[in-house]
C-alpha cells in the first residue's frame, strides 16, 4: 500500500478563503506531483517537484502556489479560493522519475462556495 | 506539450468479453510508457511501466504491449468482470526528468 497522504479528503469553504491542501510520503521519494481533475475531464498536471527547494509548474496554469521545504512534504496554496478552484486535488511521488510507478494520495475534492 | 491520445474515449462490454486499447504517443526521446487504472472514489494505481520496445507485460487478466517505434501502446482485458470498470490510463515519459503527463483515458464499463 502507498504511504502517500492527503489531508482533507473534503473541504467546502467559502469564496475568498486561503486554504492550504496538505500532502505526505513517506517513501523518500525526491519527485512530487500535483494533480487537478474536474469532473468527467482528464487529470492535469498543475506542479511539480524534483526535491527540496525546486518546485516547478505543470502543463495546466494554475492559480495555486506550492512548496518544497521538506522531501516528505508537498502542500498547495490557494491564497484567495473561487468558485472555478472548485475541483479534485490528487497528490503523487515517484522514486526516479518517469522510470518507476507513481503513487497516489486518496485526493481531496474541494468545493468553493 | 506532450501529445497522448488514448482510444477508444469509452468502452462499454458484456462481462466475460474481452477488450483492448490504445495510447499513442510521440515516439521521439521515449523513456518510459505508464499504464494506471483509476477506479471511481479511490486513487489512480500503476498497473505497468515499460521501457523497450516489443515488450510485453501482464497482471492477471490485463497485458499490455509497447512500440515504441511507433509511439504506441496496447492495453488488453481478457474475459472482463465488472470490478475492472475503471479509467485506464497512459502516461509516455521523454527523461527521467520528466514530468508524468496522462492521456486523456479510456473509461471502462463491464456489465454483468
Amino acid at each position: 500500500e502507498a504511504d502517500i497522504y492527503q489531508t482533507p479528503r473534503y473541504l467546502v469553504i467559502g469564496t475568498g478563503k486561503k486554504i492550504t491542501l496538505e500532502c505526505s510520503q513517506t517513501m523518500g521519494h525526491d519527485k512530487m506531483y500535483w494533480y487537478q481533475q474536474d469532473p468527467g475531464m482528464e487529470l492535469h498536471l498543475i506542479h511539480y517537484s524534483y526535491g527540496v527547494n525546486s518546485t516547478e509548474k505543470g502543463d495546466l496554469s494554475s492559480e495555486s502556489t506550492v512548496s518544497r521545504i521538506r522531501t516528505e512534504h508537498f502542500p498547495l496554496t490557494l491564497e484567495s479560493a473561487r468558485p472555478s478552484h472548485t475541483s479534485q486535488y490528487l497528490c503523487a511521488s515517484s522514486a526516479i522519475p518517469g522510470y518507476t510507478e507513481a503513487f497516489f494520495g486518496q485526493g481531496t475534492r474541494l468545493t468553493v462556495v | 506539450i506532450l501529445n497522448v491520445e488514448q482510444s477508444p474515449q469509452s468502452l462499454h462490454v458484456q462481462e466475460g468479453d474481452s477488450t483492448n486499447f490504445t495510447c499513442s504517443f510521440p515516439s521521439s526521446n521515449f523513456y518510459a510508457l505508464h499504464w494506471y487504472r483509476w477506479e471511481t472514489a479511490k486513487s489512480p494505481e500503476a498497473l505497468f511501466v515499460m521501457t523497450l520496445n516489443g515488450d510485453e507485460k501482464k497482471k492477471g487478466r490485463i497485458s499490455a504491449t509497447l512500440n515504441t517505434k511507433e509511439g504506441y501502446s496496447y492495453l488488453y482485458i481478457k474475459g472482463s468482470q465488472p470490478e475492472d470498470s475503471a479509467t485506464y490510463l497512459c502516461a509516455p515519459s521523454r527523461g527521467n526528468t520528466d514530468k508524468l503527463i496522462f492521456g486523456t483515458g479510456t473509461r471502462l464499463q463491464v456489465f454483468p
